[in-house]
């Protein structure tokens, strides 16, 4: 059974840095064709994605988001983590992790779980 | 970056209507677009994956259509959990980047 969840601070002050962990189970991120991803969504507004690392530790960013984001994962742990910098009122938002893998191409295209979700609010 | 532009923004439909929603990329992506409904106050859910394959426990209600740039997600017969709002995604061979859709709300008439 894959399951994800994320977890992290509810409030974090403009310019602060966030730190999100995604805690997985059900399947191995050093498994070929596996991968995970930070999703974003401002309440109301529609999902945005941020990050994703692979099995192979390759690593892509949001071309807009890039230089506030890293993304790193502990295989032996099951967590994938999300770093972002210089937080502002406007990335306020629900933060998803996923597992994307891949469906009839080798390629990991789609996200097939994912977690719940948890609110970050930026505000002083 | 590869943009994907749905239409209509909302659309407005009776119980046992179909559903046409459209997902345009402004390059292609072969086949490599997800279909996903979201609820309130849900993460999405995955519906249809490379095009037009349905993800397990899917009803069949549901199918994926497309290939290039322009895709489509049709409800044959909308049942009345199906009011939600539909995200398409893509993630081409190059750049190997991720995008969504601005998203189409169905709303009940």
């Amino acid at each position: 059974q894959v399951t994800l969840r994320e977890s992290g601070p509810a409030l974090v002050k403009p310019t602060q840095t966030l730190t999100l962990t995604c805690t997985f189970s059900g399947f191995s991120l050093s498994t070929s064709g596996m991968c995970v991803s930070w999703i974003r969504q401002p309440p109301g507004k529609a999902l945005e994605w941020l990050a994703l690392i692979d099995w192979d530790d390759d690593k892509y960013y949001s071309t807009s988001l890039k230089t506030r984001l890293t993304i790193s994962k502990d295989t032996s742990k099951n967590q994938v983590v999300l770093t972002m910098t210089n937080m502002d009122p406007v990335d306020t938002a629900t933060y998803y992790c996923a597992r994307m893998i891949g469906g009839t191409t080798p390629l990991p295209t789609f996200y097939d779980y994912w977690g719940q979700g948890t609110l970050v609010t930026v505000s002083s | 970056e590869i943009v994907l532009t749905q239409s209509p923004a909302t659309l407005s439909l009776s119980p046992g209507e179909r559903a046409t929603l459209s997902c345009r990329a402004s390059q292609s992506v072969s086949s490599y677009l997800a279909w996903y409904q979201q609820k309130p106050g849900q993460a999405p859910r995955l519906l249809i994956y490379d095009a037009s394959n349905r993800a397990t426990g899917i009803p069949a209600r549901f199918s994926g259509s497309g290939s290039g740039t322009d895709f489509t997600l049709t409800i044959s017969s909308l049942e009345p959990e199906d009011f939600a709002v539909y995200y398409c995604q893509q993630r081409s061979n190059w750049p190997r980047l991720i995008t969504f859709g601005q998203g189409t709300r169905l709303e009940i008439k």
